[in-house]
């Protein structure tokens, strides 16, 4: 009954491959979100998509696009990747306000990528 | 650029209250207070917000200033499970972006 659950877990891998990270959320909400933590601990809002569509997207290297083919999963593909894409990424989901939800995010368990 | 600031650490006994502070003096109107923690290798959660009136939950108690320039979080009765990083965070209540600071790392002494 996971809420919001993210594979893989661990992702450890060469300079210069692609690599994807797959995130699926069950409560039924209408945003989806992708987060970076650093080495350093911050943690920065990466993309933001809203039934299926982008809305924030926070100035991140075109290497990274995220794919949402429903609104239940929001993936994010990682092309010829660096030392630096190194960290925890999170995924996280939450209900428009609109709605009547308080707009809280709930945060999936994260992927430690380590790029050699 | 997180619009709050808060004390970078703090201990507290096991089973006391634990008032973790934040100053948010350039908050606006329309802006609510949001708190959420980080437990060690997992994803952050929601605890609660509030926006000018005192809040409590099952989790916490939330009191904000009356020129809601600063706010506490309480943990009533803190357990070793307490233990995290907390944030303090301030945003509009429709807006989906949150903006973590630094935080303040909670450590529950047994």
């Amino acid at each position: 009954d996971t809420a919001v659950s993210q594979t893989p877990k661990y992702l450890v891998t060469q300079m210069g491959n692609d690599k994807s990270i797959k995130c699926e959320q069950n409560l039924g909400h209408d945003t989806m979100y992708w987060y970076k933590q650093d080495s350093k601990k911050f943690l920065k809002i990466m993309f933001s998509y809203n039934n299926k569509e982008l809305i924030i997207n926070e100035t991140v290297p075109n290497r990274f696009s995220p794919k949402s083919p429903d609104k239940a999963h929001l993936n994010l593909h990682i092309n010829s990747l660096e030392l630096g894409d190194s960290a925890v990424y999170f995924c996280a989901s939450s209900q428009d306000v609109t709605s009547g939800a308080w707009g809280e995010q709930f945060f999936g368990p994260g992927t430690r990528l380590t790029v050699l | 650029d997180a619009k709050t600031t808060q004390p970078p650490s703090m201990d507290c006994a096991e089973g006391r209250a634990a008032n973790l502070p934040c100053n948010h003096s350039t908050i606006s109107g329309n802006e609510y207070v949001y708190w959420y923690r980080q437990i060690h290798s997992q994803g952050p959660q929601y605890i609660i917000h509030g926006l000018k009136n005192n809040e409590t939950n099952e989790m916490a108690s939330l009191i904000i200033t009356e020129d809601r320039k600063s706010s506490t979080l309480i943990l009533p009765h803190a357990t070793l499970r307490d233990t995290a990083v907390y944030y303090c965070i301030v945003k509009d209540f429709g807006n989906e972006k949150l903006t973590f600071g630094t935080g303040t790392r909670l450590t529950i002494i047994p």
